[in-house]
Parts: C-alpha cells; sequence; structure tokens
C-alpha cells in the first residue's frame, strides 16, 4: 500500500487550461503539504493543511487554490496554466511524535505548452 | 524570510571517494532534518537531528548539527553507486509545521 499516493503522475496541458492534481495519504496524519519542485532541483513549500484547516499559505498566486475535504486528502487545482507553472508538484504528509518526518508521495509532472 | 543554503551544488566524485554537503540556515533551528531524492523519484527521510552539536551516522553516512544550531554536515565515507541523488537539508520555518528545504546537493559516483 502506498502512504502518499498522487494521481495523476504526468500531465500535458496548454497555457490557459486548468487542472487538478489529487493526493491521499493513508498514514493517519493531521498534517498534509503542497511543494512545487522546479527545474533546478529547488523545493518550495506552497501549501499545508492541518485537519482540513489551511495552516500554510506562502505567496503562491491566487490562481493556486488547494482544497482539503478530510484530513486524508489534499488537492491542489490550478486555474489558467502558465508556462512557468512547469514543475513537478509533491504532495506530503507529516508524522507526528518527536521526528514529525515528511513522507512525500511520488510527485506529479506538470508540463505546460 | 529564512533561508537555508546548501553547498556544493554539484559534486562528482569517483566510487570509493568521500563526499560532503553542507547545510547553512541564516535563523537557528529546533531541529534539521536530511533527505535523499533519487533521480526520478521523491524525497526521502533519512534522519532528524536535534541537540547542538549532535553526531549520528547510519552505516556509511555521518550527520553532524552545529554547535549554535545553524548549520549541518551529512557525510559519506567510500561512496558507492547507489548513493547517487540530491541530498536535501530541511529545518522548520516559523511556526511547527513550515518546513524550508535547503537549495539541495546534487551527486553524480563515477564508477
Amino acid at each position: 500500500d502506498t502512504a502518499v499516493s498522487q494521481t495523476p503522475k504526468y500531465l500535458v496541458t496548454q497555457m490557459g487550461n486548468d487542472k487538478s492534481i489529487k493526493c491521499e495519504q493513508n498514514l493517519g496524519h493531521d498534517t498534509m503539504y503542497w511543494y512545487k519542485q522546479d527545474s533546478k532541483k529547488f523545493l518550495k513549500i506552497m501549501f499545508s493543511y492541518n485537519n482540513k484547516e489551511l495552516i500554510i499559505n506562502e505567496t503562491v498566486p491566487n490562481r493556486f487554490s488547494p482544497k482539503s475535504p478530510d484530513k486524508a486528502h489534499l488537492n491542489l487545482h490550478i486555474n489558467s496554466l502558465e508556462l512557468g507553472d512547469s514543475a513537478v508538484y509533491f504532495c506530503a504528509s507529516r508524522g507526528g511524535g518527536n521526528t514529525g518526518e515528511l513522507f512525500f508521495g511520488e510527485g506529479s509532472r506538470l508540463t505546460v505548452l | 524570510g529564512q533561508q537555508v543554503m546548501q553547498i556544493p551544488q554539484y559534486q562528482h566524485v569517483q566510487e570509493g571517494e568521500d563526499f560532503t554537503t553542507y547545510c547553512n540556515s541564516s535563523t537557528t533551528l529546533s531541529n534539521i532534518q536530511w533527505y535523499k531524492q533519487r533521480p526520478g523519484g521523491h524525497p526521502v527521510f533519512l534522519i532528524q537531528l536535534v541537540k547542538s552539536g549532535e553526531v549520528k551516522k547510519q552505516k556509511r553516512l555521518t550527520f553532524q548539527f552545529g554547535e549554535a544550531k545553524k548549520n549541518s554536515s551529512l557525510h559519506i565515507t567510500a561512496t558507492q553507486t547507489t548513493d547517487v541523488g540530491t541530498y536535501f537539508c530541511a529545518g522548520p520555518g516559523s511556526g511547527t509545521y513550515k518546513y524550508i528545504f535547503g537549495t539541495g546537493t546534487r551527486l553524480k559516483v563515477l564508477a
């Protein structure tokens, strides 16, 4: 069983389109994240939800809207896609306890043409 | 805002050579985590350091947290081709939940 799963794994679309990426974790964690990894491999935090509540919202364009229907799911919707949105988007969930390590999904590679 | 830098950005080594990546934060960290991302893969947690001056070992990997808790290092002894990937440090930003990732060090090991 995959702990953190994202769909789709690959997404190729035209500029101006709207797309969504879904994420689910079966670890029972309360906190989930979206990170963006660009072509230089920099990992930037975008959003975080704790038990369905938005707790981190970095300087991300309004075209990006996260939604957490329950604490096991965190989806990302992107409106009016731009070339610069091309990246790999990683979902992650955070373990509790002393470590608080992040468990990442396999990533969703978005290509905007 | 808080920044976490890593050097070097890239490192190519011959198999069997040692490798070290350094992580520097602009602010004091309560803890630091290290992750490894294989090519085409996702980041995978390696370890967390909490105490000032802490040193932890995992087989050929040695992790160190600086005395001032603003820097950290990862040292790999006698690299193998399986060590290839990008190594990231990550520290908590403002609040408990926000983990800021370092710029990463991409390691290539030549057989």
